[in-house]
């Protein structure tokens, strides 16, 4: 089983709309948990920090269910500038702080 | 705002050959990481660094591979013999603290041929 799962997309999403999408991970152990984005040939960049209690940044909702080691992101009132791949990234600090990533899901916001 | 900066951004070089990629963490940063990324592949991390001392690496992360902090300021990847597989992005970050987020520079492309 992968570390970190996700369904690799892509959503194909018209502007103003919602869309969402959730990774699984593997590792119950693992302590803290992130969506970052990736532009094209760009490095991934921190979008939001997932809490169990569920957290929201805008038009950005995060939730954790620790119990099913599900994570899931969803964008509201979609942008053109969303269209992105997003990444599911688990840390575990016993492992040294080592993030690790999810193949991504993308995200094609069209007019 | 502070960034993670690397250099050189793009290295071509000859399979063999040994290559040092550089990174400037962010300045109050103590932990620093080395990930790559294949073309079409997932990010991978590679090793994290603290206290002048490798806390974790992965199975890529062989004898091949080193990381050095030389001074106040650079963190260096070296692949000593580089490989046709190296061909990769290779991703400096940084962060103030274990449970921080790390932040991640633009990234150094290397094609080995």
């Amino acid at each position: 089983r992968k570390e970190v799962e996700q369904d690799p997309g892509p959503f194909n999403v018209p502007e103003g709309a919602t869309v969402a999408f959730n990774c699984t991970y593997s590792n119950s152990a693992s302590q803290s948990f992130f969506w970052y984005r990736q532009d094209c040939r760009k490095e991934p960049k921190l979008l939001m920090s997932v809490y169990s209690s569920g957290n929201e940044d805008g038009r950005f909702t995060a939730q954790l269910n620790r119990a099913s080691q599900y994570i899931s992101l969803l964008i509201r009132d979609s942008k053109l500038s969303d269209s992105a791949t997003y990444l599911c990234v688990v840390n575990s600090w016993a492992a040294g702080n080592k993030l690790t990533f999810g193949g991504g899901t993308r995200v094609l916001v069209k007019p | 705002e502070p960034e993670v900066t690397q250099t050189p951004s793009h290295q071509v070089t000859q399979m063999g050959q040994e290559v040092i990629l550089r990174c400037v963490p962010i300045s109050n940063h103590l932990y620093f990481y080395w990930y790559r990324q294949i073309l079409g592949q997932k990010v991978e991390f590679l090793v994290s660094f603290y206290n002048n001392e490798i806390s974790e690496k992965s199975e890529i992360f062989d004898d091949q591979f080193s990381v050095e902090r030389p001074d106040g300021s650079n963190f260096t990847l070296k692949i000593r013999s580089t490989k046709l597989e190296d061909s990769a992005m290779y991703f400096c970050a940084s962060s103030e603290s274990q449970e921080e987020t790390q932040y991640f520079g633009p990234g150094t492309r290397l094609l080995v041929l």
